[in-house]
């Protein structure tokens, strides 16, 4: 059974930071691209971040570009979201998304609520 | 980096068919059969109903049907169902050099 669960969320003061990890299992994690979808409170969907099974390709939406750092660890089966200076927009809940293909998010994790206040 | 427009809200009694609209752009809907829909119960993580524009994962009822006309996606589904109610959001590929994917901001569908 394809299994996703991020972790790392919580409390954090504006300007700080907070790591995301997304633990898989159930399935050949190498083998497939990784993305990170946020939503706000109440909100929509975001898409924050894509990373290829190899982790040589990467992009980011320009929301958090510059501040966000995805990566993957492929013998860990985990993949990541580094969140730096964070500010009070980035209150969301962030979810990781399997691609199964282009534009195809077949499998997500029950998400990890990031709260930025002071 | 916009979103793709959706309607706010949608309805529907039991039975009946509901289509709902998602507007993009040539850089996006328009450029590229890439075009997902998602279902999403309150407190739930999204589901895939639709993909490819059109194609149904193994699973999700073929009640869901998915088109695309220019820069306009449609969802609709039909014999509506009570578990049917919930929010709706399209997404679609919107190139490598741009960003990878953006979504619609959703759509509250409601079975009267």
């Amino acid at each position: 059974e394809v299994q996703l669960v991020e972790s790392g969320g919580g409390l954090v003061q504006p300007g700080g930071s907070l790591r995301l990890s997304c633990a898989a299992s159930g399935f050949t994690f190498s083998s497939y691209e990784m993305n990170w979808v946020r939503q706000a409170p109440g909100k929509g969907l975001e898409w924050v971040s894509y990373i290829s099974s190899s982790g040589s390709t990467i992009y980011y939406a320009d929301s958090v570009k510059g501040r966000f750092t995805i990566s993957r660890d492929n013998a860990k089966n985990s993949l990541y979201l580094q969140m730096n200076s964070l500010r009070a927009e980035d209150t969301a809940v962030y979810y990781c998304a399997r691609e199964e293909r282009v534009n195809y998010f077949d499998y997500w994790g029950q998400g990890t609520l990031v709260t930025v206040s002071s | 980096q916009s979103a793709l427009t959706q309607p706010p809200s949608a309805s529907g009694s039991p039975g009946q068919s509901v289509t709902i609209s998602c507007t993009g752009t040539s850089s996006d809907v328009g450029g590229y059969n890439y075009v997902s829909w998602y279902q999403q119960h309150p407190g739930k993580a999204p589901k895939l109903m639709i993909y490819e524009v059109s194609k149904r994962p193994s699973g999700v009822p073929d009640r869901f049907s998915g088109s695309k006309s220019g820069n306009t996606a449609s969802l609709t589904v039909s014999g509506l169902q009570a578990e049917d109610e919930a929010d709706y959001y399209c997404s679609s590929y919107a190139g490598s050099n741009n960003l990878n994917v953006v979504f619609g901001g959703g759509t509250k569908l409601t079975v009267l």
